[in-house]
């Protein structure tokens, strides 16, 4: 089982439409789990911390289960600007040991 | 607002030469990161770097590689000698104290011919 999994894609949907990605990893050790986008030939760039207790930023919600080991990722109202890749991240050992997913690409379509 | 520097950002080798990638951590972070991502591929962790030592490293990290911050402010990365399949975008992170959000650098882009 990969460390960190998750589909590659791509998603291609409208804009305005609701999208939700998902994530799964294998350490159960692990103990901290973000949510990156990256844009074509580009550094990652933190889109969101996730926690147990799922948060929300504006059209975004991330919610993490401990238990079955999977992070999601929602988008809400899908803008042509939100293309990208969308790289799960989960950390290990304080921070020291960091694994990337392969990442899902997104194509918001007008 | 405060942002991680890499240089150069595209660096064209021959095999079997040396190259060095630089960057400068956004100042008062303490942790350090090199990561690779092959084109098409994921981002791959190298190593990690706190208080002047290696605290994690990858299977990709051998002997062939090594880091360095030799004044406090530079972080570097050496590859002693470079491979074809070392070609790829080099990404140098940092993060503060307490805090989880790495702030990863522009990337040096290494084609080694």
């Amino acid at each position: 089982r990969k460390e960190v999994e998750q589909d590659p894609g791509p998603f291609n949907v409208p804009e305005g439409a609701t999208v939700a990605f998902n994530c799964t990893y294998s350490n159960s050790a692990s103990q901290s789990f973000f949510w990156y986008r990256q844009d074509c030939r580009k550094e990652p760039k933190l889109l969101m911390s996730v926690y147990s207790s799922g948060n929300e930023d504006g059209r975004f919600t991330a919610q993490l289960n401990r238990a079955s080991q999977y992070i999601s990722l929602l988008i809400r109202d899908s803008k042509l600007s939100d293309s990208a890749t969308y790289l799960c991240v989960v950390t290990a050992g304080g921070y020291q040991k960091v694994t990337f997913g392969t990442g899902t690409k997104l194509q918001v379509i007008p | 607002e405060p942002e991680v520097t890499q240089t150069p950002s595209h660096q064209v080798t021959q095999m079997g030469q040396e190259v060095i990638l630089r960057c400068v951590p956004i100042s008062n972070h303490l942790y350090f990161y090199w990561y690779r991502q092959i084109l098409g591929q994921k981002v791959e962790f190298l190593v990690s770097f706190y208080n002047n030592e290696i605290s994690e490293k990858s299977e990709i990290f051998d002997d062939q590689f090594s880091v360095e911050r030799p004044d406090g402010s530079n972080f570097t990365l050496k590859i002693r000698s470079t491979k074809l399949e070392d070609s790829a975008m080099y990404f140098c992170a940092s993060k503060g104290p307490g805090r989880h959000t790495q702030y990863f650098g522009p990337g040096t882009r290494l084609t080694v011919l």
